[in-house]
Order: structure tokens, then sequence, then C-alpha cells
């Protein structure tokens, strides 16, 4: 079955860095677009990034380009999102969920999430 | 960026009853619609695609309408389960957007 799974979330100080990774198996990992999406805690879903099943097509959120880098490792099945200059307003749990489309460049809605991990930027 | 609003805010019903939620885009997004329910402390399930398809799993008692830029999602009849908060997301058009949820809550 297909399964996400999120690691690295954790405290950090504004200004500094984090790196966020999700393991994923039960399915094609380079078949597939992968997205990062957040929550911040008691509000609603924010689209944060998106890279496509080979790596070449990759968009950001306006409120995390420039700071954010998504990427991922075919090798070992693995996306990951660091998280440069961070900032108090990018408290969230983070979600990487897969793209319904396969080898597309088009992306779509989200079929499959992981269960998040917490970031927390406080001094 | 297309802005999804969705209403109401919170719905309250009793287990049995119907509910009926809405989502506007601020412009035509087609049927690039879908729904997701999300329960206290889990990730978003995926509930509705392309505006009224049902995700593999989801029950029949969920359906999905419309197209353009209104849209409702309607839970026949409520099951203990179903009390979540539900949010819309399109994908019609670069970036990705949501809505910012309809709470569906115990009356």
């Amino acid at each position: 079955q297909v399964q996400l799974v999120e690691s690295g979330g954790g405290v950090v100080q504004p200004g500094r860095s984090l790196r966020l990774s999700c393991a994923a198996s039960g399915f094609s990992f380079r078949s597939y677009a992968l997205h990062w999406v957040r929550q911040a805690p008691g509000k609603g879903l924010e689209w944060v990034a998106v890279i496509s099943y080979d790596g070449s097509r990759i968009n950001y959120a306006d409120s995390v380009k420039g700071r954010f880098t998504i990427s991922r490792d075919k090798s070992k099945n693995t996306l990951y999102l660091q998280m440069d200059s961070l900032r108090t307003e990018d408290t969230a749990v983070y979600y990487c969920a897969r793209d319904s489309r396969t080898d597309a460049y088009n992306f779509d809605y989200f079929d499959f999430w992981g269960q998040g991990t917490l970031v927390t930027v406080s001094s | 960026d297309i802005v999804l609003t969705q209403s109401p805010g919170t719905l309250s019903l009793s287990p049995g009853e119907r509910a009926t939620l809405s989502c506007r885009a601020s412009q035509s997004v087609s049927s690039s619609l879908a729904w997701y329910q999300q329960k206290p402390g889990q990730a978003p399930r995926l509930l509705i695609y392309d505006a009224s398809s049902r995700a593999t799993g989801i029950p029949d008692r969920f359906s999905g309408g419309g197209s353009g830029s209104d849209f409702t999602l309607t839970i026949s009849s409520l099951e203990p389960e179903d009390f979540a908060v539900f949010y819309c997301q399109q994908y019609g058009r670069s970036p990705l957007t949501f809505g910012p949820g309809t709470k569906v809550d115990l009356k």
C-alpha cells in the first residue's frame, strides 16, 4: 500500500534552517509528482511546493519562494524540503502528498498524504 | 491566484441529516476541483476529484457536483464518523489553492 512518512520536524529559531524528509513506499516513486502542503495550528491547508516525477519541473508558493527548496532522490525513494531563513509564520504541520497524475507536468489533486511533521519556529 | 470561498463556515447537524457544503471559485476552474475530509490530528483524505468522481473506498453517501465556479459536496445521510472539516481544492490553474474549510459538527 502507498505510504508516505515525513520526518525532520522540530523546534528551530527564526532565521535558522531545517530539512524535512518524506520516505515513500508502495508505489513507483519515479512516476509521480510530489508536493509539500502545510497547515498552521488551527488553520487551513496551504500548498507549499511541488516537484515533477522526473525532478525537472518545480513550483513554489510565493510565501516560500527563495527560502525553501524541494528535491527528490529516486535512489532512496525520498522527497525533501530544505527550509532556510525560517520565520515564525512558517510554524505548521508539513505534509507530503502524492499528485494523482503519473508522468505528467501538470499538477492536480492529492491522492495520498503522509501523517505530517510539525515544524515550530520560535525564539 | 484563484481564491476559493467555502460556506457555511460551520454546519451543525445530527446523524442521519443531509449536509450540503458549498465551494465557490473566484474564476472558472472547469471541473478541476477536489474535496478532502480532515479529522482532528489526522491528515486530509481525498473524497472527490474532478468535481464529481468519488475516490477509491469513499462511500456513496458522499457526492460532488458543479462546474465552472460553483461546486457542492453533499453527504446524503450523516454517519457519526463523518463529522470533520471539509476542504475544497482547485487544480485548474497554478498555484494550487484550497478553500478555508467547512466544519461539520454535532448539533
